[in-house]
């Protein structure tokens, strides 16, 4: 049973496109996070949802656009790829942290996006 | 802001031993520590919160000085199975996972 899943695993573009990442967990989360990760391996929060709203939007160029239609799914679209954007992109999940801060979160395999 | 791991990278061989520290600038609820390996996603180890609570596998040995804001991640008897790059992450009261830029273990037999 796979715990978080992310489609598709690899993705090229041409720059100027538009794309979208899709995410689901099935592990019961009320959290679902986005992440990037460069070619140093940084790996920086990007967005955060808690039962469907936004709670963390980094900076991030609004060219990113999240949507949860439901606490086991976030996906991310992104309009206008730039080269920039190549990256891997790793959805993630986690129980709300009850003794504050975040509980353990559970990444998905991750997007490798190469944008040309 | 990204807490600091050191060293950035190590290299041992089989049944050595090593650790990796965190250093954080912020007061914190709680630090993470996570395994990934090459092309896979980050898997995680051990989550230790303020107060003392710690999860994680029974195999991996971590602490957390609460005054310091400092974590370190024991790896005793290091196995081929260790290699990859660990972080940690950090969370204070926003409620999120800050990354460090991880520190890159090499195990040789």
């Amino acid at each position: 049973d796979t715990a978080v899943s992310q489609t598709p695993k690899y993705l090229v573009t041409q720059m100027g496109n538009d794309k979208s990442i899709k995410c689901e967990q099935n592990l019961g989360h009320d959290t679902m996070y986005w992440y990037k990760q460069d070619s140093k391996k940084f790996l920086k929060i990007m967005f955060s949802y808690n039962n469907k709203e936004l709670i963390i939007n980094e900076t991030v160029p609004n060219r990113f656009s999240p949507k949860s239609p439901d606490k086991a799914h976030l996906n991310l679209h992104i309009n206008s790829l730039e080269l920039g954007d190549s990256a891997v992109y790793f959805c993630a999940s986690s129980q709300w942290g009850t003794s504050g801060g975040t509980d353990t979160q559970y990444f998905g395999p991750g997007t490798r996006l190469t944008v040309l | 802001q990204q807490p600091v791991q050191s060293p950035q990278a190590v290299i041992l061989r089989e049944g050595e031993d090593a650790v990796i520290n965190c250093s954080s600038s912020k007061a914190l609820y709680s630090v993470h520590w996570y395994r990934q390996k090459h092309g896979e996603a980050p898997v995680f180890l051990m989550i230790l919160l303020k107060g003392g609570e710690q999860k994680g596998h029974e195999k991996i040995s971590a602490s957390f000085n609460e005054k310091k804001q400092q974590s370190s991640l024991y790896l005793t008897a290091s196995q081929l199975s260790y290699s990859g790059t660990y972080f940690c992450g950090t969370a204070s009261s926003a409620r999120q996972l800050t990354f460090g830029s991880g520190t890159q273990l090499t195990v040789l037999p």
